[in-house]
């Protein structure tokens, strides 16, 4: 079964500061790979995907994540972070087309002004 | 475009009763919805899948009779939790899939059940 791993469940930023979410997957077949943000007390919302295809992966406000095989990772990069970037980070994996979302833990990021 | 609704938002209820979590595609057919527990300062655990017009699949672990889920129709899909307890307390959230759009998941607002 599929599994994701993301380390340091809290991550604290300076305004302006590069944030680097590092999500590490383990999939038997060729994966989905996902980010999602979610705002307290509220659901997910897709932040980017990459299923096939060019291996970086471009979402909304220049957030961006890479595939990288070999390292089995898909690792997300926010490169100036703002106050209303502040929320839970999950990257999840799905094996192929089975759709079924396996999610890491999570990160908190919490943006200093 | 691909709006999930659930409701209510948050419940309430005495320990022993049942409780019945509605999630709604309002803009688009689900072929499948997907049912998922966090619990505070945790991942989502994906509790079951259902498809419309069939039963339910559950994952290992979760109890079909605890937590049982219709999905009637190719816009709603409900999860009732039977005889609650203060262990169910947590965070539900829905999610959707359509077939057009495949590899992706539309996600509810969540529900927060409290079991006192």
């Amino acid at each position: 079964a599929q599994s994701v791993t993301q380390l340091g469940s809290h991550v604290s930023v300076s305004e302006g500061a590069l944030v680097l979410l590092r999500c590490n997957y383990s999939s038997s077949v060729p994966p989905y790979l996902f980010w999602y943000v979610q705002y307290p007390n509220q659901g997910l919302q897709l932040l980017l995907k990459y299923t096939t295809g060019a291996t970086l992966v471009k979402g909304i406000n220049g957030f961006e994540a890479e595939f990288k095989k070999s390292e089995t990772s898909f690792h997300l990069t926010i490169p100036s972070a703002h106050m209303s970037d502040a929320a839970e980070y999950f990257c999840a994996v799905s094996e192929g087309g089975n759709n079924r979302l396996a999610f890491g833990k999570g990160n908190q990021v919490v943006v200093i002004p | 475009g691909a709006v999930v609704s659930q409701h209510p938002s948050r419940v309430i209820c005495k320990s022993g009763t049942s409780v019945k979590i509605e999630c709604r595609s309002l803009d688009f057919q689900a072929t499948t919805m997907f049912w998922y527990r966090q619990f505070p300062k945790k991942s989502l655990m994906l509790m079951a899948t259902s498809n419309e017009g069939s039963k339910a699949t559950y994952e290992q672990g979760v109890e079909k009779d605890k937590f049982l889920i219709n999905h009637a129709s190719l816009t709603l899909s409900t999860l009732t939790v039977t005889s609650a307890h203060p262990e169910d307390s947590s965070f539900y959230i829905c999610s959707a899939r359509t077939s057009g759009r495949w590899n992706e998941q539309f996600f509810g607002p969540g529900t927060r059940l409290t079991v006192l």
